[in-house]
Parts: structure tokens; C-alpha cells; sequence
């Protein structure tokens, strides 16, 4: 399969957990992006990289989120301390850097549950 | 308020019908203009793509985008069962690394 890969797919986690998101891009897709979705919402901007560089970050994003793509590859999306309000679908999108039509390939999403 | 609006449905329709989802945004900046269907527990796969205003048709999908009004279409002729879905609206500014703006989405259902 070469598309968009996320791991765990479903995670629940009581308040005060630590969690750790995966995502893997399609190869040679240079542009990764993290979005979050609440039900009955559309996804929401969080942050995104060219490459290992993160370019740009969400007001969403608190000091408890952090985002990490080590060698421009896979990238880590790390929750702390979480809270209930964290519960949330966090989708993975890549996007060859060089597309005129903006489109983001997305994964299948990485749904948290904090109890 | 939002940057993007769009009625979150949901709406019903029988096979056949044609359907008109939309969404109306406020910042001008915005020139890309996308529609994507997501199935419930998938992620969001592009479905339509519009540059400025303008129509673009493509099989039974037509998008419409009206920068003077600020307001994008989605028109889904001879509906069917495989359609329903949500219907999320997204748009992005020239430049910003492909960031893009969504709506609410709209749930459609397409009944036999």
C-alpha cells in the first residue's frame, strides 16, 4: 500500500497520558501536515513540514503538543498531560511540494479517546 | 466567525436527485478551491479542484466557485447510495505551504 499510513489507528488513554502519534507519507511526498477533527467538524489546520523543517504551527497547538519529522520521513505527533478536550480524529496529510493543485493526500486518521 | 461556512446538513435525497451543497468564505485571499468526500472512519479524499472562479464539471460532479460572492458549489447529478457521505469544502491562499481552510462538511445520505 503507498498510501498515507497512521499508527495507532484508535487510542484511548486516561487523563494525564502521554500519546504518541505515527504518521508515514507517500515517498518522496516532501510536505507533511497534521489536522485535527472533532465530530461533526471539518479538519483543522495544526501544523505542517517541508521536509524535516516544520514550517509553520497552529494557535491549536499548546506547549503539550509537539510534532517531530526526523530526516524528512515519518513524523511524530506526541500529546502530554492530555485532556479530555484532546479527543479528537488527528489525520496526516502529505502533498509532493511542487503540486499546483493544493490536494493533500490524507490518511485514515489516528482517533483519540481520552477518558 | 468562521472563515468558512458551510451547513452542516444533514441532508437526504432519494437516487437520482441532484444535489447542491455549498459553502460561503470571507477572505479574500483565497484562491484554490476544493471539494472532498469523506466516508465515515476514512480520511478526506479529494474529489473536486477549482482555480479562481469558474465551472469545472467532471462526471456527475460539478463545482462551481463565485469569488465575487464568496461562494463555492457542488452540484452532484443522478445521485446514488455510494454517494452518501460528508462533503467537506476547503480552500487556501496563494502560497502557505498548501495550508488548507476547511468547512463543517455537509452529511449527505442518497436513499434506494
Amino acid at each position: 500500500d503507498t498510501g498515507v499510513s497512521q499508527n495507532p489507528r484508535h487510542k484511548i488513554t486516561k487523563r494525564g497520558q502521554n500519546v504518541t502519534f505515527r504518521c508515514d507519507p507517500i515517498s518522496e511526498h516532501n510536505r507533511l501536515y497534521w489536522y485535527r477533527q472533532t465530530l461533526g467538524q471539518g479538519p483543522e489546520f495544526l501544523t505542517y513540514f517541508q521536509n524535516e523543517a516544520q514550517l509553520e504551527k497552529s494557535r491549536l497547538l499548546s506547549d503539550r503538543f509537539s510534532a517531530e519529522r526526523p530526516k524528512g520521513s515519518f513524523s511524530t505527533l506526541e500529546i502530554q498531560r492530555t485532556e479530555q478536550g484532546d479527543s479528537a480524529m488527528y489525520l496526516c496529510a502529505s502533498s509532493p511540494g511542487t503540486a499546483n493543485t493544493g490536494e493533500l493526500f490524507f490518511g485514515e486518521g489516528s482517533r483519540l479517546t481520552v477518558l | 466567525q468562521k472563515e468558512v461556512e458551510q451547513d452542516p446538513g444533514p441532508l437526504s435525497v432519494p437516487e437520482g436527485a441532484i444535489v447542491s451543497l455549498n459553502c460561503t468564505y470571507s477572505n479574500s485571499a483565497f484562491q484554490y478551491f476544493m471539494w472532498y468526500r469523506q466516508y465515515s472512519r476514512k480520511g478526506p479524499e479529494l474529489l473536486m479542484y477549482t482555480y479562481s472562479s469558474g465551472n469545472k464539471e467532471d462526471g456527475r460532479f460539478t463545482a462551481q466557485v463565485d469569488k465575487s460572492s464568496k461562494y463555492i458549489s457542488l452540484f452532484i447529478r443522478d445521485s446514488q447510495p455510494s454517494d452518501s457521505a460528508t462533503y467537506l469544502c476547503a480552500m487556501r491562499a496563494t502560497g502557505g505551504g498548501n495550508k488548507l481552510t476547511f468547512g463543517t462538511g455537509t452529511q449527505l445520505k442518497v436513499e434506494l
